[in-house]
């Protein structure tokens, strides 16, 4: 069972580079998420979406963009890398239909940037 | 204001014993749903326990149980007979709004560590 399944696991960057966090899922979920999780602080979300060409930006969007061209997947894209990104994210997905709706999470994306 | 808080940065538990992880959140919304994620040193984020605003139990989910204080704003979580596997991180989340879109907003977590 693949559930959410995120690339890369990890990753180092350059100040000002840029790069795609891919996140998939397979249980036809019609929601998907990207938080960022920073030592002492829970997740904070940064982008959602509710379904293919539909996002809404979450708690922390600076920096990134998201897109959503089909149901499975929903990458992270950071434009210009900054030191304050380094963080790891992770992508979420659930079943539409309120607030009952648990979400399934992939393994994380270790990101350090320098 | 925090909307979810967890007071506890740490706790330690004697294995087979039960421990108490608090939870405290803050809506104004009728409709909600409360959830327990567990992320051991591995870091997945597992699932755990879900308890809804109108549900009149408690839920359990094996050893774990959830205490739902609604007047009170709480929804601990209630691990018994504690495991050496236990020892992880703790999160609880909330998610607000009947048939809304809104994801889940995260507390800052309790470290549990199971002495043997």
């Amino acid at each position: 069972n693949a559930g959410v399944t995120q690339t890369p696991k990890f990753q180092v960057l350059k100040t000002g580079q840029s790069m795609t966090l891919q996140c998939a899922q397979d249980m036809n979920h019609e929601y998907m998420s990207w938080y960022r999780q920073d030592p002492g602080m829970g997740l904070r979300l940064i982008h959602y979406s509710v379904g293919a060409g539909i996002t809404d930006q979450g708690e922390v969007p600076n920096g990134y963009n998201v897109s959503r061209s089909t149901t499975e997947d929903f990458p992270l894209r950071l434009l210009s890398a900054a030191p304050s990104q380094t963080s790891v994210y992770f992508c979420a997905s659930s079943r539409a239909g309120g607030y009952n709706q648990p979400q399934h999470f992939g393994d994380g994306t270790r990101l350090s940037i320098l | 204001a925090q909307k979810i808080t967890q007071t506890q940065p740490g706790m330690f538990v004697q294995e087979k014993e039960a421990v108490t992880l608090d939870c405290t959140y803050d809506t104004s919304d009728p409709s909600y749903g409360l959830f327990w994620y567990k992320q051991p040193s591995s870091g997945e984020m597992i699932f755990l326990i879900y308890q809804g605003s109108y549900d009149q139990q408690n839920a359990t989910e094996g050893r774990y149980s959830l205490n739902f204080q609604k007047a009170r704003k709480s929804a601990n979580l209630v691990i018994s007979a504690s495991q050496l596997g236990d020892s992880a991180m703790y999160f609880c989340a909330m998610r607000e709004g009947l048939g809304s879109a809104r994801q889940l907003t995260f507390g800052s977590g309790t470290q549990l560590t199971v002495l043997p």
